[in-house]
């Protein structure tokens, strides 16, 4: 059964903690992975696609890698502003397969 | 700054009526979805459209049609509210060719009463 599990359910770090979020699949024919932000109360906002194993993408202190079973989101010296649940989505075929996120919290 | 718009963010609703969700997008993508998200259960896909007046059912069609009269709008029916339809909708879109991500709008956090 295609399926994404996303690890830790919940993440607290205080501010300059670096940390890693974790996105494994188990999809044949994957087409793409997408990494998402969510706020509170407002709909995911686009942060990356990663299309084949070792490909790597980086925005401000957030990196993603992929490998051909998971995925990671790094988070390099994390603010408080970067509170948010980040959510996996995977693209099998025409079918998009989500996690339930990671929420994660930053303690100034 | 290209939109997918929800036409509201909040609504309260009693049991039984009939709710509409409304989804307009304006990035000519030719591929519009609704999800709900709960708690736990991450986001699930209830409806999608790869056309004009075309719809596929998604995993959790029951209770709910839609609406795509237009290319850029596309719109949730619940036919007869209940209460288990409390939840987050999420409005979404790509272009032709789904290899990217979803645009999603900003979500409405619709209540049964």
């Amino acid at each position: 059964e295609d399926q994404v599990t996303q690890s830790p359910e919940a993440l607290r770090l205080q501010e300059g903690e670096s940390s890693s979020l974790n996105c494994s699949y188990t999809v044949s024919g994957l087409r793409g992975l997408f990494w998402y932000r969510q706020d509170p109360g407002k709909g995911p906002e686009f942060l990356f696609t990663l299309y084949s194993a070792g490909e790597e993408k980086e925005k401000e202190r957030l990196k993603a890698t992929l490998t051909k079973k998971e995925s990671f989101l790094h988070i390099t010296a994390p603010k408080p502003e970067d509170s948010a649940t980040y959510l996996c989505a995977v693209q099998a075929g025409n079918q998009f397969y989500f996690g339930t996120g990671t929420s994660l919290t930053v303690i100034p | 700054d290209v939109k997918v718009t929800q036409s509201s963010r909040y609504l309260v609703k009693r049991t039984g009526e009939k709710v509409f969700l409304e989804c307009v997008q304006d990035m000519d993508h030719e591929n519009m979805f609704w999800y709900r998200q709960d708690p736990g259960l991450g986001l699930r896909l209830i409806y999608f459209s790869y056309d004009v007046k075309m719809k596929e059912k998604g995993d959790i069609p029951e209770g709910y049609s839609v609406s795509r009269e237009k290319k850029e709008r596309f719109s949730l029916i619940l036919e007869s509210a209940s209460t288990n339809q409390t939840s987050m909708y999420l409005c979404a879109s790509t272009p032709g060719g789904s290899y990217y991500g979803y645009t999603f709008g900003s979500g409405t956090r619709l209540t049964v009463v």
